[in-house]
């Protein structure tokens, strides 16, 4: 059974850094993966999809790398900002068409 | 365009009360999910509509029945609540690729 294990659960870095959050999975038969973004209260938006066959996307100041091989997904934040912070969740989308979630890192920004 | 909207916002329901939530898109996505999201875990999948027309069960099920009125619109009802089901729930609109969200329904059932 697929797995999705997003660590770890909570970081706190200072305005300015870059950063890198994880993301592992435990089987390599994946459709695609996304990032999400989730502010409190609020639904989800999504930030970057990685189709099997790519290795990376960009977005502005955001990265997001795929490696099946390894099972591991990584989203680079460069020059954080305060308002990124928010909880990031990744999902993959299996053979089946399924989204299978990670439980999410919530990411804090200290001015 | 609103993309996907989900009522009500908030919802508090004692324990057997029946309630159904709603969602619409306007994207004309075919596909239409329904999630429960509760902390410290991923979202779960309740049910989904492949087409108008079908559904099918997700990994959380039980307690819980769904329509696809039309291309439009994919409820999800509650006949009997219970406090296992306090959660936020978020209905997706899905293309092939991409999945879009509602604001979601924070319910709780006391």
């Amino acid at each position: 059974k697929q797995e999705v294990t997003q660590i770890p659960a909570a970081l706190s870095v200072p305005e300015g850094e870059n950063l890198v959050l994880n993301c592992s999975f435990t089987d390599s038969a994946i459709y695609n993966l996304q990032w999400f973004r989730q502010d409190p209260g609020k639904g989800l938006t999504s930030l970057l999809l990685i189709q099997s066959s790519q290795r990376e996307q960009t977005s502005g100041r955001l990265n997001a790398s795929l490696d099946k091989s390894s099972g591991r997904s990584t989203l680079y934040i460069a020059a954080s900002q305060p308002g990124d912070s928010a909880t990031y969740l990744c999902a993959l989308m299996d053979s089946n068409y399924q989204l299978i979630w990670g439980a999410g890192t919530k990411l804090i920004i200290k001015p | 365009n609103a993309g996907v909207t989900q009522t009500p916002k908030f919802q508090v329901l004692k324990t057997g009360q029946s309630m159904t939530l709603q969602c619409a898109q306007d994207m004309n996505h075919n596909s239409m999910y329904w999630y429960r999201q509760d902390p410290g875990m991923g979202l779960r999948l309740i049910y989904y509509s492949a087409s108008e027309g079908t559904t099918d069960k997700g990994e959380v099920p039980n307690g819980y029945n769904v329509s696809r009125l039309n291309k439009r619109e994919f409820s999800l009802r509650l006949e009997s609540a219970a406090p296992s089901q306090t959660s936020v729930y978020f209905c997706a609109s899905v293309n092939l690729y991409e999945q879009y969200f509602g604001p979601g329904t924070r319910l709780t059932v006391t």
